[in-house]
C-alpha cells in the first residue's frame, strides 16, 4: 500500500495562477481532508469529505475549491493563487469516525509558493 | 467553540531526561478523543498516541504517555528517555465525536541536546 500520495511535492505559482492539488489514498478510506500549515498556526482545516461525492467546508475555506469524484482522490483547487496562499499543504485520510481511536493518516505534504 | 492551546513554543530536554508537553483544549461535547502528532524536520506527521475522553485510564505507546486531565481539559505528552531522534514539531488535536473535524494546537518544537 502506498497509503496517502500528493502530487506535486513542490510547486512555484505566480499570482493569479491556478493549480490543482492532488490526494491520493488506496487504503479506501471515507473520509479525507485538506489542511494548509503555516510557521506559528498548527494545521488548519481547509476542507473536508466525508464520503465519494460529498464536501464540506472546514476554518478556512476562502480561496480554494475541492472536488471528491472518486472515494480514492480529493483534489484541492486554488483558482487565483495569491501570496497569502503559500504555504505547506497536507491530506488526511481515514476510515471511518465514531467513538474510537482513528487517527488520520497523513500524505507527505505539498509545499506551495505564490509570487 | 473548539480550541487547543500549546502554551510552549519551543522546549529543550537533555538527552535520556523525561519531557512534558502542555496541551489544554476547550470544547463544550462531553465525548472526544485526543491525539498527538510528531512532524520530524522532514515534514511528515507520525500519529504518536490517543486518548478517548472516557478512558479511565492514561494511555502509553512505548516511551510515549499521554496524561489526561479531564476535570482541567488538559492532555500533556510525556516523552521518557527522550532520544536525539525525538527532536522535532509535536502537535496535539482533538475530535469532538458530534462532529468530523480535528482540531490542531499550534506545536511545540523539541530539541534533545546529547
Amino acid at each position: 500500500n502506498a497509503g496517502v500520495t500528493q502530487t506535486p511535492k513542490f510547486r512555484v505559482l505566480k499570482t493569479g495562477q491556478s493549480m490543482t492539488l492532488l490526494c491520493a489514498q488506496d487504503m479506501n478510506h471515507e473520509y479525507m481532508y485538506w489542511y494548509r500549515q503555516d510557521p506559528g498556526m498548527g494545521l488548519r482545516l481547509i476542507h473536508y469529505s466525508v464520503g465519494e461525492g460529498t464536501t464540506a467546508k472546514g476554518e478556512v475555506p476562502d480561496g480554494y475549491n475541492v472536488s471528491r469524484l472518486k472515494k480514492q482522490n480529493f483534489l484541492l483547487g486554488l483558482e487565483s493563487a495569491a501570496p497569502s496562499q503559500t504555504s505547506v499543504y497536507f491530506c488526511a485520510s481515514l476510515p471511518s469516525l465514531g467513538q474510537a481511536r482513528n487517527e488520520q493518516f497523513f500524505g507527505p505534504g505539498t509545499r506551495l509558493t505564490v509570487l | 467553540a473548539q480550541k487547543i492551546t500549546q502554551t510552549q513554543p519551543g522546549m529543550f530536554v537533555q538527552e535520556k531526561e523525561a519531557v512534558t508537553l502542555d496541551c489544554t483544549y476547550d470544547t463544550s461535547d462531553q465525548s472526544y478523543g485526543l491525539f498527538w502528532y510528531k512532524q520530524p524536520s522532514s515534514g511528515e506527521m507520525i500519529f504518536l498516541i490517543y486518548q478517548g475522553s472516557y478512558d479511565e485510564q492514561n494511555a502509553t505507546e512505548g516511551r510515549y504517555s499521554l496524561n489526561f486531565q479531564k476535570a482541567r481539559k488538559s492532555a500533556n505528552l510525556v516523552i521518557s528517555a527522550s532520544q536525539l531522534g525525538d527532536s522535532a514539531m509535536y502537535f496535539c488535536a482533538m475530535r469532538p465525536f458530534t462532529g468530523n473535524q480535528f482540531y490542531f494546537g499550534t506545536g511545540t518544537s523539541l530539541t534533545v541536546i546529547p
